[in-house]
């Protein structure tokens, strides 16, 4: 099956700095490429996603890339801000008619410091 | 807010009992995935409902079961319970359309001690 490694599950970052976590996945026939941040006691939120017909794509401070010849993606966020700080889970998954499931990392806990 | 619900919030249970979780999905969708998160770790997949019945399991056991209604609420049923049962039990819910899954819309959760 399907295994998501994610690094690092720590990053501390100063406020207005970049912040980049980086996953790989095993299964070549993953195509979709979520990314979710929870707050502590919240419901996990996407925050952007990516299919593999795709490189890149960025929403506003926030950025993913996908290689899928070296099945890794990095979420990129830019000028981060303290409301930031949570953690974010990468994800994987292949899209059948048979539903699909999504394979998460560990999680990266992000503190922005002021 | 995203429109999944789920009840209870917060529940303890012993060993060997069972536990019933509900779930509304958001409007519109028809396809309900259940998650188990154990505290520090990342949601695993338990199992996707779609037009009421299992449409895919993760490796969880059988005392893992589960039930998709006609207006695509859900329940997850757990017997037997171990202390390992423990965490956060997410429900999500997206919509299953031409073999293609939208975004996932998760629940806040129903968070399960096992004592």
């Amino acid at each position: 099956g399907e295994n998501v490694e994610q690094h690092p599950s720590t990053l501390s970052v100063q406020e207005g700095d970049s912040a980049v976590i980086k996953c790989t996945y095993s299964d070549s026939a993953s195509n979709y490429f979520p990314w979710y941040k929870q707050e502590l006691g919240k419901r996990p939120q996407l925050i952007i996603d990516i299919r593999s017909n795709v490189g890149e794509k960025k929403d506003q401070r926030i950025a993913v890339t996908l290689n899928k010849t070296a099945k890794h993606f990095s979420l990129h966020i830019t000028e981060t801000q303290p409301e930031d700080s949570a953690v974010y889970f990468c994800a994987a998954a292949s899209n059948s008619n048979s539903g699909y499931a999504l394979n998460f990392g560990k999680g990266t806990s992000l503190l922005v410091t002021p | 807010e995203t429109g999944v619900t789920q009840s209870p919030t917060h529940l303890i249970k012993t060993r060997g009992q069972q536990v019933t979780l509900r779930c509304s999905s958001q409007s519109g969708h028809n396809t309900v995935s259940w998650y188990q998160q154990a505290l520090g770790q990342g949601p695993q997949f338990i199992f996707q409902y779609y037009r009421e019945e299992e449409n895919g399991r993760g490796n969880f056991p059988p005392r893992f079961s589960g039930l998709q209604f006609p207006n695509y609420s859900s329940e997850l049923n757990v017997n037997a319970l171990e202390l390992d049962d423990s965490a956060l039990y997410l429900c999500a819910s997206s919509s299953l359309a031409g073999g293609y899954t939208g975004e996932l819309f998760f629940g806040e959760g129903s968070r399960l001690t096992v004592l």
